[in-house]
This record gives structure tokens, sequence and C-alpha cells, in this order.
């Protein structure tokens, strides 16, 4: 069975410090993995996705994330932090032949200080 | 920010009554999405519609009922709901039912069953 985990409930950060919300998957086969932000009384938005290839993968805003297939990890990052990145993240994991199903983790506050 | 529109944003309904939930995606795609998103949990996926044929159950009781007239709208008809079922519903839609696609999110609907 699929599963996603974010182990940290919130992360602390000054603004203009790098940036890692940690996310770890469990998949049986290869993994399609997401990184989505949300803001309050907003839905969800994409930021970035890794299918293949390149293991780092930049999106939107400046962010990007690595992916790491021996420790199963896809840490979202970021060089330097704004206060405008605070947000609920959210990771994300299917398996290919499935029907758009998205496994989500529990998601990660994020916090910029000035 | 518009390609996905839900309505209403606020619904407060008592356990007896019948309401309905609108989405309507204008990206022109294939497949369209319901989540549940409750406090301190994932999110949860209820329903995957492609090309308005029903895909994916996710064990949703049938005090929950779907429908996809097109591919453009998607509906959730809801009656005699529980309190527990208070959540915040997202709909979603992405080019086709599969995890290669990123998915695009509409506001959402909070619902509070009293």
């Amino acid at each position: 069975a699929q599963s996603v985990a974010q182990p940290e409930d919130q992360v602390n950060v000054a603004e203009g410090n790098p940036l890692t919300v940690k996310c770890t998957y469990s998949v049986s086969g290869n993994p399609y993995l997401f990184w989505y932000v949300q803001y309050p009384n907003r839905g969800l938005q994409f930021l970035l996705k890794y299918i293949t290839g390149d293991n780092l993968v930049k999106g939107s805003y400046g962010f990007e994330a690595e992916f790491n297939k021996s420790q199963t990890s896809f840490h979202l990052k970021k060089p330097s932090a704004l206060v405008s990145d605070s947000a609920l993240y959210y990771c994300a994991v299917g398996e290919i032949g499935n029907t758009g199903k998205l496994i989500f983790g529990q998601g990660t506050t994020l916090q910029v200080k000035p | 920010e518009t390609g996905v529109t839900q309505t209403p944003r606020h619904l407060v309904m008592g356990m007896t009554n019948k309401k309905s939930l609108k989405c309507e995606q204008h990206l022109g795609h294939n497949a369209m999405y319901w989540y549940k998103q409750s406090a301190k949990k994932p999110l949860e996926l209820m329903f995957v519609y492609s090309l308005e044929e029903r895909v994916e159950n996710n064990s949703v009781p049938s005090r929950f009922s779907p429908e996809c007239p097109n591919s453009s709208h998607l509906f959730l008809h809801l009656h005699t709901l529980q309190p527990e079922d208070s959540a915040l519903y997202l709909c979603a839609s992405s080019q086709a039912a599969s995890v290669a696609y990123e998915q695009y999110f509409g506001p959402g609907t909070r619902l509070t069953v009293t």
C-alpha cells in the first residue's frame, strides 16, 4: 500500500534563510511525487512533481525538490524563504496505473518570520 | 485561481437535510475528483470521474452521492449526514485520470452538519 509521511507538523525559518520541508514515501512500484501548497481559505495549488528523469525538480515560486530513491524521500527546498511562503504544504504520492489516486501526507505548516 | 470553482463556499445543514455541492472546471480537463479535508487528517480521496464515468469510489458512505453530467461539472449530493461529516470538501480536475497529471483544486466548500 502507498503511504506518505511528513514528519514535521511545523517548520519555522527566518526570512532569507533556506528552508526544507521533509517527505518520505512508500510505494510498491515507481513513485509519482507531488508537492502542493494551501493558503488559508483556499484550495491546494500545485508546486511541482517528479515522474522520472533528473532527481532535482524545479517548480513554482522558486521551490525545488530532490528525489532520493535510496532514502525514499522527496524533500521540498527553497534557497531563501519569504514571509509570503508561510502556508500549509502537502506531499503526495501516486502509482502509475491507478486512476489518478493520490495519497497525501498530513501536511506541514511553514512559518517564515521576518 | 478561477480554473475550478465551487459553490457554495459555506454550507450549514441539519442531519435530515438534503443539499448538493457543485463544482465546475474551466480548464478543458477530462477527470474530476472529490476530496474530504478534515482537521488534523490528510486529504481523503472520495471519488474520481473520467469522462463522466466514475472510476474510483474510495469506500465512501452512501449518504454521499456524486454526479458528473459532463466533463466540466461535478456534483456531490448530500443526505442524512452525520456531524463527523463536517469538513472542507475540495473538488479537483486534471487532464486525465492518471497520476502523471497534476490536479487543480477549487477553493472548497466548508460544510457544517448540525
